[in-house]
């Protein structure tokens, strides 16, 4: 079965400095990764992901993640946060080798830059 | 940018009534899901619709659920008959490409459902 784990609810970061916002993920066969932003009152936001190649994938909004198979990591990063950027992030896992396409959710971190 | 539409955006419903949550994707796409975040809890997929048929669905998604894609452009989950439990925000989403496709799914803003 696929599970992610987000270790941490909520991350604080001052605005001009770097952020790293965790996730490790679980599945039986290879994987395929994804980071999705929510703002309040609206759905979840693709960010990016990882489907195979480079390790370091850049997204929208100056985001990138690693992705480290030894450590089943996927940690979403940013060399200067923004206070816009606060807002609640969701790492998510399918296992490509079942063909199945449901999305398996980490329980979200918050991010909150403080200005 | 295209984006999925969902309407309406927040359905107060009796307990026991049916209730039909609707969904617009993305018009070139070919996969759609339902997924439902239950207020300070993780997002839950329930199911996913491809060739106008439902190809996984959850232990959530019972017979009490149902999805349909009554026209080239809409597409619906109904519940039944609400429970109290059924209370949660609904995302719909969708996404191009075929079976074990890496194209990221697209989300709507989402329905918030509340049974009184």
């Amino acid at each position: 079965a696929q599970s992610v784990a987000q270790p941490e609810d909520q991350v604080n970061v001052a605005e001009g400095n770097p952020l790293t916002v965790k996730c490790t993920y679980s599945v039986s066969g290879n994987p395929y990764l994804f980071w999705y932003v929510q703002y309040p009152n609206r759905g979840l936001q693709f960010l990016l992901k990882y489907i195979t190649g480079d390790n370091l994938v850049k997204g929208s909004y100056g985001f990138e993640a690693e992705f480290n198979k030894s450590q089943t990591s996927f940690h979403l990063k940013k060399p200067s946060a923004l206070v816009s950027d606060s807002a609640l992030y969701f790492c998510a896992v399918r296992d490509r080798n079942t063909g199945f396409q449901k999305l398996v959710f980490g329980t979200g971190t918050r991010l909150l830059v403080s200005p | 940018e295209p984006e999925v539409t969902q309407t309406p955006s927040h359905q107060v419903t009796q307990m026991g009534q049916e209730v039909i949550l609707r969904c617009v994707p993305i018009s070139n796409h070919l996969y759609f899901y339902w997924y439902r975040q239950i207020l300070g809890q993780k997002v839950e997929f329930l199911v996913s619709f491809y060739n106008n048929e439902i190809s996984e669905k959850s232990e959530i998604f019972d017979d009490q659920f149902s999805v349909e894609r009554p026209d080239g452009s809409n597409f619906t989950l109904k519940i039944r008959s609400t429970k109290l439990e059924d209370s949660a925000m609904y995302f719909c989403a969708s996404s191009e490409g075929g079976l074990g496709a890496n194209q990221p799914q697209h989300f709507g803003d989402g329905t918030r459902l509340s049974i009184l």
